[in-house]
């Protein structure tokens, strides 16, 4: 149980063009779920909080109007980069809460490598 | 704020010996939880144990087994008898218990750990 799907697993797109990434609880319904970004050999850097039927969080220095993200149900978190750059190339991780989890363990998806050429 | 630190980047250990992973973080919390997640080339971010403060024992998974100090403000993860399926970047990490399901997780920088066969 407790399993966290991302889709698209891998994606490449051309610089100016939008791309969505949906982030999935398969077996829980998740109240919370969290979007990190990682540059090869660093660690997680979070982006934002989102909470099902509300506004996402957005931690410091993170562009609201480029990575939006929308929660709009217990099982589907997505997470789209507006208008592309080559410096948006990056490894995208979502981890989920879950409403009958523990409160103190968050799953991760497998994460989705974007390339903007 | 919540700081986790991870001073080690790197670290190799010979197959079957024991390897102790170092981390301290900084918190005026009482009550939180404390993790180390594995993550291997595959970048699935996988949860190898959790300690919660309020707990004196330490946490123990298997081959893997924490040394926590409340006071000291360190969490070392042992990994004995160690395999070539443990090489992995291994992060520390911090979550609060204040703010239930939105509570997010602090990571450290990580470090890659190497096992010689």
């Amino acid at each position: 149980g407790a399993v966290v799907s991302q889709h698209p697993s891998r994606v490449i797109c051309k610089s100016g063009t939008s791309v969505k990434i949906e982030c999935r609880s398969l077996d829980f319904q998740a109240t919370t779920m969290f979007w990190y970004r990682q540059f090869p050999k660093q660690s997680l850097m979070l982006m934002a909080t989102s909470n099902e039927g509300s506004k996402a969080t957005y931690e410091q220095g993170v562009e609201k109007d480029k990575f939006l993200i929308n929660h709009a149900s217990l099982t589907l978190s997505t997470l789209t980069v507006t208008s592309a750059h080559p410096e948006d190339s990056s490894f995208y991780i979502c981890s989920a809460n879950g409403l009958a989890r523990p409160e103190n363990e968050q799953f991760f998806g497998p994460g989705t490598r974007l390339t903007v050429l | 704020a919540q700081t986790v630190t991870q001073s080690q980047p790197e670290m190799s250990v010979q197959e079957a010996e024991t390897v102790t992973l170092s981390c301290t973080y900084d918190t005026s919390e009482s009550d939180y939880y404390l993790f180390w997640y594995k993550q291997p080339p595959s970048r699935q971010m996988i949860l190898v144990i959790r300690q919660e403060a309020y707990k004196q024992q330490n946490a123990t998974e298997n081959r893997f087994s924490v040394n926590f100090q409340k006071a000291a403000k360190s969490f070392s993860l042992k990994i004995s008898d160690s395999q070539l399926g443990d090489a992995a970047m291994y992060f520390c990490a911090y979550r609060s218990s204040l703010t239930g399901a939105n509570s997010k997780l602090t990571f450290g920088k990580g470090i890659t750990l190497s096992v010689r066969p």
